[in-house]
């Protein structure tokens, strides 16, 4: 079964909204990474959380870690349409040599 | 996307025949990994390598077989290919190396494939 699971699968805001989407995930990490997935298109990374970290900002990007609820959150302030994509969480999971991709949250922004 | 290219982009096959789907990148990196993505269950991991004719077993390896004869290309092939892989098939690649615990994957533009 999949390491990290995201909640909501689908999101639908206005532009200009802030979007928060979160990932839940089992078992102890190295690090946890967002991606992002344009329609027809290959994954792109987008920013990276370690275990030892608690918050980490990029750009209009901030991310939250909780290890010991083992969920993090990706929240995109100042939505823009180009954001409409799909976001998924990885987890680097201790001794593995993968990552475990979530099934992803289905973001759109509506202008 | 990162220098990697996959071929075919798209493919139509009957069931029952051997698929043979290309990764090939210019990056040098040692790891490149196989996944399929579909509808309701995310991108699930195929097999993976981390060095020339090193591969291993991911997450959904039955029906599926990998080679690397040379870093740059990962094939995957589909001995007997069935109804149930059809699937869009991407490539990635990661420069993870030996102790070193972060590892950001790149992935190519995919390959939709369809079995009939």
């Amino acid at each position: 079964s999949q390491q990290g699971e995201e909640d909501p699968q689908a999101l639908s805001i206005q532009e200009g909204e802030n979007a928060t989407m979160n990932c839940s995930y089992k078992t102890s990490i190295n690090n946890l990474q967002w991606y992002r997935q344009n329609s027809g298109r290959g994954l792109v990374h987008l920013i990276l959380i370690r275990s030892n970290e608690r918050e980490k900002h990029s750009g209009r990007l901030r991310v939250t870690l909780d290890t010991s609820k083992k969920s993090s959150s990706l929240l995109i302030t100042a939505s823009r349409a180009a954001d409409t994509a799909s976001y998924f969480c990885a987890t680097d999971a201790l001794f593995a040599q993968k990552l475990v991709f979530g099934q992803g949250t289905r973001l759109t922004i509506n202008p | 996307d990162a220098g990697i290219t996959q071929s075919p982009r798209h493919k139509v096959t009957e069931t029952g025949t051997p698929v043979t789907l290309r990764c090939h990148q210019t990056e040098n990196h040692r790891y490149m990994y196989w996944y399929r993505q579909d509808p309701g269950h995310g991108l699930r991991l195929i097999h993976y390598s981390y060095g020339v004719k090193d591969t291993d077993k991911g997450e959904v390896s039955d029906g599926y077989s990998v080679s690397r004869s040379k870093t740059e290309d990962f094939l995957l092939t589909l001995e007997s290919a069935t109804s149930s892989q059809t699937s869009v098939y991407f490539c990635a690649i990661s420069d993870r190396r030996g102790g070193m615990r972060e590892e950001t994957q790149y992935f190519g533009p995919g390959t939709r494939l369809l079995v009939l």
